[in-house]
């Protein structure tokens, strides 16, 4: 099994409907982020968490929110999914130590949500 | 963002060696890393700089000058498998990451 698995791996939505994607990781992980990939603008940051209390914005975060119900696991939400939210949607991990090469994000294989 | 750039795309020879750069606008990072991509697939990790100067791992190395605001990586010996995408990352306090958008590597034969 992977250790970030993301469900699900696709779905096609129309606009206005509410979307939950969702996260779980298996490497015992503080951290759990969500980013955003679209074509030519690369990995965009949305929301982070550093464990179950703490929810921050990153870059891109309106129209999104999220929820940490454990430290496993990690949702990312769409209200009112709208067409220009259509993209590629990570969810990563990582730990947190003193040792910089420690920290690197495991990503999971990804979201493609379309919102027609 | 962080103003992170990169090149959009670039092409290299099999057996090649490729230097891919990334510059930024920014300061107060603690880390550069360089992540692999293959179309369609989750990024995986593939170097990092903390401090100025180059890290070497078998095909990959990775270089970072501060005082430059740049760094790059270094593929030797390309292989088919190495045409991916490359995305050059900055790391803040409490394991922050932005990304730059990513340099797509085609490999010719």
């Amino acid at each position: 099994d992977a250790d970030v698995t993301q469900t699900p791996r696709n779905r096609i939505t129309k606009t206005g409907k509410r979307i939950m994607l969702e996260c779980s990781q298996t490497k015992g992980h503080d951290r759990m982020y969500w980013y955003r990939q679209d074509p030519g603008l690369g990995l965009r940051l949305i929301y982070y968490s550093f464990d179950v209390k703490d929810i921050n914005k990153g870059e891109i975060s309106d129209g999104y929110s999220v929820s940490r119900q454990a430290q496993a696991k990690f949702s990312l939400s769409l209200e009112s999914a709208i067409p220009n939210q259509t993209a590629l949607y990570f969810c990563a991990t990582s730990d947190f130590n003193g040792r910089p090469g420690a920290n690197v994000l495991t990503f999971g294989a990804g979201s493609r949500l379309t919102v027609l | 963002g962080q103003n992170i750039d990169q090149p959009t795309e670039m092409t290299a020879t099999e057996g090649a060696i490729v230097q891919i750069n990334c510059t930024y606008q920014t300061s107060g990072f603690n880390g550069l890393f360089w992540y692999q991509q293959h179309a369609g697939e989750a990024p995986t990790f593939l170097s990092y700089n903390v401090l100025d100067g180059l890290e070497e791992k078998g095909r990959f190395s990775s270089f970072l000058s501060r005082s430059k605001g740049y760094s790059y990586l270094l593929l030797k010996e390309l292989q088919m498998k190495d045409s991916a995408s490359y995305l050059c990352a900055l790391r803040y306090n409490f394991n922050k990451f932005y990304f730059g958008s990513g340099t797509k590597l085609n490999v010719k034969p």
